[in-house]
């Protein structure tokens, strides 16, 4: 089982859509989470940090669940823009090797 | 505003042929990373460093070597490349420890090798 998994989508939504995925990590002493998003081609970038009561950023909203082990994105009211990859980061104890990347979900959003 | 530079941005090179990957960052972060991503594949750590002078092996630490003679750079060595190395490099940067106050990381904006 990987460490941390996503579903790669793509996930093709239309415009304005509510669209939301999650990320399962493995380890329960994982400590920190994040969101980065990707655009083809280019760097990752942070979205946001996750954390334990949830948080949000304008139209995007994270949330975690220790209790089952994943953490979810939702984003509200799609734009274009918001066409990339999305991945999740999670680190495991303190430590500078133990950042786990997912393989990302794809999201496109169609007019 | 530089944050993390990577040189060069594309290589071709022959296997057996050796090259170095350069990371500036301007951010005074005293941890610097190297990752490499294949396609469907997340980012994997090759090699970081915790501070000047220090380095640590990462997860595909194997074919390549580093050095952090100085805070703000972070070299990345192919000594003889392999087909195998094909891959996007990124460098990355962070404050503290990302486990520690979720620091981020800050990346460059890769490095695409070929190895023929």
């Amino acid at each position: 089982r990987k460490e941390v998994e996503q579903d790669p989508g793509p996930f093709n939504v239309p415009e304005g859509a509510t669209v939301a995925f999650n990320c399962t990590y493995s380890n329960s002493a994982s400590q920190s989470f994040f969101w980065y998003r990707q655009d083809c081609r280019k760097e990752p970038k942070l979205l946001m940090s996750v954390y334990s009561s949830g948080n949000e950023d304008g139209r995007f909203t994270a949330q975690l669940n220790r209790a089952s082990q994943y953490i979810s994105l939702l984003i509200r009211d799609s734009k274009l823009s918001d066409s990339a990859t999305y991945l999740c980061v999670v680190t495991l104890y303190s430590s500078a090797s133990k950042i786990i990347f997912g393989s990302g979900t794809r999201l496109s959003i169609r007019p | 505003n530089a944050g993390v530079t990577q040189t060069p941005k594309f290589r071709v090179l022959k296997t057996g042929q050796s090259m170095t990957l350069l990371c500036a960052q301007d951010m005074n972060h005293e941890y610097m990373y190297w990752y490499r991503q294949d396609p469907g594949m997340g980012l994997r750590l090759i090699h970081y460093s915790v501070g000047e002078g220090t380095t640590a092996k990462g997860e595909v630490p194997d074919g390549y070597n580093v050095s952090r003679l100085k805070k703000q750079n972070f070299l990345l060595g192919l000594e003889s490349a392999a087909p195998s190395q094909t891959s996007v490099y990124f460098c990355a940067s962070s404050n503290s420890d990302v486990g520690l106050g979720n620091q981020p990381q800050h990346f460059g904006d890769g490095t695409r090798l070929s190895i023929l």
